[in-house]
């Protein structure tokens, strides 16, 4: 089944432990994106990657890692998260980079909670 | 800051009438245009995207774009109580990197 899967879909952390979400498609997509999404602002890109060892930031990179080591996976790391990094927060893939993308795929999202 | 904009809502349709969903965006170097459905608690899901100026039917649905007019909608006929969901407008822009941009999305109440 080709999806895109997160982990874990639950975290409640506390201010300043480091912290990775995992990301990873089997679909052999080239574009890989991370978003956050909060009431009222819809989703926010915060990185993303055209291909292996090619990351940009988006929107919001502040306070946010990535890597892209090999095609499938795109960790998100949290140095020293804090509470406003609390959100929900969606990882996607598409078969190739805008403009030329047609649809992202998302995977089931990550409620991080930083107290 | 490049942005794009949609009401909130809710916007609430009876049951088989036509829902018009709106948006605009502020980069006229936008290239794709995208609207996904979102449940709640859900993951988005790409409904429809259109790449060129006019209407793009799919079933139920029409994408519409206006790039002069930087603005692009989805008309869903036939509504239904399933189509209850916010539908999220995404666009794509090459300048500066390749990103893409979401409206906050609109609430869509069908009542049955």
């Amino acid at each position: 089944e080709a999806q895109v899967t997160q982990n874990p879909r639950y975290l409640i952390t506390v201010t300043g432990k480091k912290l990775t979400v995992t990301c990873s498609q089997n679909m052999n997509h080239e574009y890989m994106s991370w978003y956050r999404q909060d009431p009222g602002l819809g989703l926010r890109q915060i990185y993303y990657s055209m291909n292996v060892e090619v990351t940009d930031k988006g929107d919001v990179p502040e306070g946010y890692k990535v890597s892209r080591k090999e095609k499938r996976n795109f960790p998100l790391i949290l140095e020293s998260p804090s509470p406003n990094q609390t959100s929900l927060y969606f990882c996607a893939s598409s078969r190739s980079p805008p403009p030329a993308s047609y649809e992202q795929y998302f995977g089931p999202g990550t409620r991080l909670t930083v107290t | 800051q490049k942005e794009v904009e949609q009401n909130s809502g809710p916007l609430s349709v009876p049951e088989g009438a036509i829902a018009s969903l709106n948006c605009t965006y502020s980069d006229r170097g936008s290239q794709s245009f995208f609207w996904y459905r979102q449940y709640s608690g859900k993951s988005p899901e790409l409904i429809m995207f259109i790449y060129s100026n006019g209407d793009k039917e799919d079933g139920r649905f029409t994408a519409q774009l206006n790039k002069a007019s930087q603005y692009v909608s989805l008309l869903i006929r036939d509504s239904q109580p399933s189509d209850s969901a916010t539908y999220l407008c995404a666009v794509t822009v090459s300048e500066g990197g390749f990103k893409t941009i979401f409206g906050a999305g609109t609430r869509l109440f069908v009542k049955a």
